[in-house]
């Protein structure tokens, strides 16, 4: 089973700051089954990247997916207020999906 | 518009069953799958399993397989999570979520929140 390993837990930045969000997989993964999703309090998930790198419908293009093999990475260039949320990256493999246990961005 | 609604919240006692539900509208219920998603309280996201309206077709998480069933009912595009004995520990808000042809979720439900005390 892949297991998904989120860094860091936790990002204390400022608005206008960069958000660097890395997912990193037990063995190498193909592309095209990794996703990323933003959380905010009390709301349900919104997919924001699928495909390691194509942005959902609506997203913002401040923010952008990167990666391959085992090593993906989410960026918020400069992040606005409705951004401090937490974000999950998600993978399917054998017939089931995974998630990584999750990135706080909060305000610094 | 693709819109996923989810019953409401529960409140049940440890041993009871449950059956909570999944509406879709905007689009071919039958025809894209449904996941069901888990968050303990404070706690990230599981998956749970996923079904295929059209034919049933049903896959579980090895985590939760034996410990609820998924199964949707077509013609009235709704999709569901049943419980037959809840556990205080099966407290958690569920979320539904439509599978729109790749890998990933597109759209998901407001979520049920499911609360299991004695």
């Amino acid at each position: 089973e892949i297991v998904l390993t989120q860094s860091p837990g936790t990002l204390s930045l400022s608005p206008g700051e960069r958000a660097t969000l890395s997912c990193r997989a037990s063995q190498s993964v193909s592309s095209n089954y990794l996703a990323w999703y933003q959380q905010k309090p009390g709301q349900a998930p919104r997919l924001l990247i699928y495909g390691a790198s194509s942005r959902a419908t609506g997203i913002p293009d401040r923010f952008s997916g990167s990666g391959s093999g085992t090593d993906f990475t989410v960026t918020i260039s400069r992040l606005e207020p409705e951004d401090f949320a937490v974000y999950y990256c998600q993978h399917y493999g054998s017939s089931r999906w995974t998630f990584g246990q999750g990135t706080k961005v909060e305000f610094k | 518009e693709v819109q996923l609604v989810q019953s409401g919240a529960e409140v049940k006692k440890p041993g009871e069953s449950l059956k909570i539900s999944c509406k879709g509208s905007g689009y071919s219920f039958s025809n894209y799958w449904i996941g069901w998603v888990r968050q303990m309280p404070g706690k990230g996201l599981e998956w749970m399993g996923i079904i295929y309206p059209g034919d049933s077709d049903t896959r579980y998480s090895p985590s939760f397989q034996g410990q609820v069933t998924i199964s949707a009912d077509k013609s009235i595009s709704t999709a569901y999570l049943q419980w037959s004995n809840l556990k205080a520990s099966d407290t958690a808000m569920y979320y539904c979520a439509r599978r729109p042809g790749g890998y990933y979720y597109d759209d998901w439900g407001q979520g049920t929140l499911v609360t299991v005390s004695s």
